[in-house]
């Protein structure tokens, strides 16, 4: 089926240190998405990404959208507490049609120490 | 707030009754997308939306489960005959473009269906 696997499942780190985090499948997207998601609340949509290899910043946030196609990364630098949540990735495969349906990862959990 | 609207956000209903779930898009937008988010796991697709027209359904479950996006007004989505297995966040999310162009799907709050 079409999957986006996420890792890593969850992250616990300390205040300042970087964060990594990738989305892959086997299918081939043309477009990805970022978002960061609270406790009780709706995704919030942190990047987009159109091209393969596009590579686009938000503030400390960093993703790229893999050569491949298949792939994506998110990098956090230098993480404060408020960036404790839950992170997505999201995909629309190339081959979706008429559709403009989202395929998610099924999420990493970030917590930071102070 | 020009954002994505949805209400409720919280609906108790018992087994067997109807469930209604509103969704008012983005000023602009006119294509609308339903997901639902079981607890620890992501979000999974059912239903897109444009003004009144269904474009894609192929993650709606066949029986009880129904969507609508009128020319004036909210998009609905209808669950009937709510059974347990239906307790779920469902978000609504809308977008500016459907396949031409950018399509950035901003999402609602989430309406917390529990059915008891």
């Amino acid at each position: 089926g079409q999957q986006l696997n996420q890792s890593p499942q969850s992250m616990f780190i300390q205040e300042g240190e970087d964060v990594s985090m990738n989305c892959t499948s086997s299918s081939i997207f043309n477009t990805w998405l970022w978002y960061k998601q609270d406790p009780g609340e709706g995704p919030v949509l942190l990047i987009a990404l159109y091209k393969a290899g596009e590579l686009t910043s938000n503030g400390r946030l960093t993703a790229q959208f893999g050569i491949t196609r298949k792939d994506s990364f998110l990098n956090i630098s230098a993480s404060i507490p408020s960036d404790v949540g839950i992170y997505f990735c999201a995909g629309r495969l190339a081959d979706s049609g008429n559709t403009g349906k989202l395929i998610f990862g099924q999420g990493t959990t970030l917590q930071v120490k102070p | 707030n020009a954002g994505v609207m949805q209400n409720p956000r919280h609906l108790v209903r018992r087994r067997g009754q109807e469930a209604r779930l509103r969704c008012s898009p983005m000023k602009g937008h006119s294509h609308v997308y339903w997901y639902r988010q079981l607890p620890e796991e992501g979000l999974k697709f059912m239903v897109y939306l444009q003004k009144e027209n269904i474009i894609d359904e192929s993650g709606m479950p066949k029986e009880r489960f129904s969507a609508e996006f009128p020319k004036e007004g909210p998009s609905i989505l209808r669950i009937q005959q709510v059974v347990r297995g239906d307790s779920a966040a469902y978000f609504c999310a809308s977008s500016h473009y459907g396949l031409a162009g950018n399509n950035e799907q901003f999402f609602g709050p989430g309406t917390r269906l529990t059915v008891l």
